[in-house]
């Protein structure tokens, strides 16, 4: 078991360019959360899906991120136009049994 | 509405000393509990839950958390600490259900002194 897989580990891109991350949940687990993680406000809740299904998005901010699930074996989070703002390590979990399993996080800088 | 309190920001302790890491939870239902710790420039690694029964729940590494009810806390502890548990440590809150997000504390920066 690989745990959860994010790439890539680290992705720099310019001001206004578009960033894709990409996440492999554990097999078998039927939830995927992203979660953004910054010093200034911690760990914030951006969307999670449930059998591939979008069920909550509230996190996520509706101009530039969108995040889909195109099979279970793998969710991707899309910035489009990003912003020094969005810098940030992005967390991709996975979810079985009521327990959380983290990857390493894909930390986006944007200069 | 639920929330979690980690009281301390910033927690410096020399190795072989004992720990204990403060969490208060609020919770309108049920609530899932756990520890996860954070090493740098890693992902979050559960070190232990609690859903019920024992209020005393033991995890990786030698640590284990208590559950109080009466204090709605669920304070993290180990006897005997080493340098390599330097990490952030967040206390984590669940509602029971399957879909439930979760709230997170802020965070607790452990570090010890070898």
């Amino acid at each position: 078991n690989a745990g959860v897989i994010q790439t890539p580990r680290h992705k720099v891109t310019g001001k206004g360019q578009e960033a894709t991350l990409w996440c492999e949940p554990i097999s078998g687990h039927s939830a995927v959360f992203w979660y953004r993680q910054t010093i200034v406000q911690g760990l914030e809740f951006l969307t999670y899906f449930r059998n591939q299904a979008p069920i909550d998005d509230s996190g996520m901010p509706k101009e530039r991120f969108s995040a889909q699930m195109p099979n279970q074996s793998h969710s991707t989070l899309k910035i489009q136009s990003t912003q020094p703002q969005d810098s940030a390590v992005y967390l991709c979990a996975s979810k079985s049994q009521n327990t959380l399993y983290f990857g390493a996080g894909t930390r986006l800088s944007v200069l | 509405a639920q929330s979690v309190t980690q009281p301390d920001a910033r927690v410096t302790v020399s190795e072989g000393a004992s720990l204990q890491l403060r969490c208060k939870y609020s919770s309108s239902g049920t609530p899932y509990l756990f520890w996860y710790v954070q090493y740098p420039r890693q992902g979050l690694q559960l070190l232990l839950k609690y859903y019920s029964g024992d209020p005393v729940v033991q995890g990786v590494n030698g640590f284990e958390a208590e559950f109080s009810k009466s204090n709605s806390s669920f304070h993290l502890r180990k006897a005997s600490v080493h340098w390599s548990d330097s990490a952030v440590y967040f206390c984590v809150l669940s509602g029971n259900n399957a879909g439930a997000k979760l709230t997170f504390g802020g965070g607790t920066r452990l570090t010890v002194r070898p």
